[in-house]
């Protein structure tokens, strides 16, 4: 099987910080990873996503690196802003199916 | 474009009864998913098809559960007896795997409520 897991359930973060959300994965053959955001009564939306081949790669304002020695993903959001209030998630997939972990859900104080 | 579309966005059954609820992914998407995910909790994964022919359906709780996708577009996932576990969003989401990404699309759930 494979288990997913953040290591915080809430973070709160002062708007204009930067915010760093962390996940652990367990199965070794995960082979891509997405980090979606999913906001109170809406599905997940992709943030930005990596391939095992990769250890870091950046979007705007987000960044993912992934450390597979240690099966550790984080995700990194630069001058958080109120917008991005909701709850995130990682996702791995070690064959066909996505796992998801339990979802950090951050909140960003004006 | 349009997104993944699922509909009803909520439906109230009794113990019992069945139910039926659809998703209308992206045009073009090949593959299509279905995730079950209860309050607090991240989605998990019930089945996937790939075009009409459904490759996984490991995570389908119980044989009450059923997802169709006859002609690869539309897909229906039926719930027959529905219990008060059965609560809970359930989720469709689509892709078009071989480009530079393999991301899923989700729609806006189904919210399932079982009295």
């Amino acid at each position: 099987g494979e288990s997913v897991g953040l290591h915080l359930p809430t973070l709160s973060v002062q708007e204009g910080d930067n915010s760093i959300i962390n996940c652990a994965y367990s199965n070794s053959a995960s082979d891509y990873f997405i980090w979606y955001k999913q906001e109170s009564g809406k599905g997940p939306q992709f943030i930005i996503d990596i391939r095992s081949n990769m250890d870091k790669r950046q979007g705007q304002r987000v960044t993912v690196l992934l450390n597979k020695t240690v099966k550790h993903l984080s995700l990194q959001i630069a001058a958080t802003q109120p917008g991005d209030s909701a709850v995130y998630f990682c996702s791995n997939r070690p064959g066909n199916q996505f796992y998801f972990g339990t979802g950090t859900s951050l909140t960003v104080i004006p | 474009g349009a997104g993944v579309s699922q509909s009803p966005r909520y439906k109230v059954a009794k113990r019992g009864q069945d139910v039926a609820l659809r998703c209308d992914p992206i045009s073009g998407h090949v593959s299509l998913f279905w995730y079950q995910q209860a309050l607090g909790q991240g989605p998990e994964f019930l089945t996937y098809f790939q075009n009409e022919a459904q490759l996984d359906k490991s995570g389908l709780p119980s044989d009450r559960f059923f997802a169709e996708r006859p002609e690869g577009s539309v897909s229906t996932l039926k719930i027959q007896r529905t219990q008060q576990e059965d609560s809970a969003v359930y989720l469709c989401a689509s892709s078009k795997p071989g480009g530079d990404t393999d991301t899923q699309y989700f729609g806006p759930g189904t919210r399932l409520t079982v009295l």
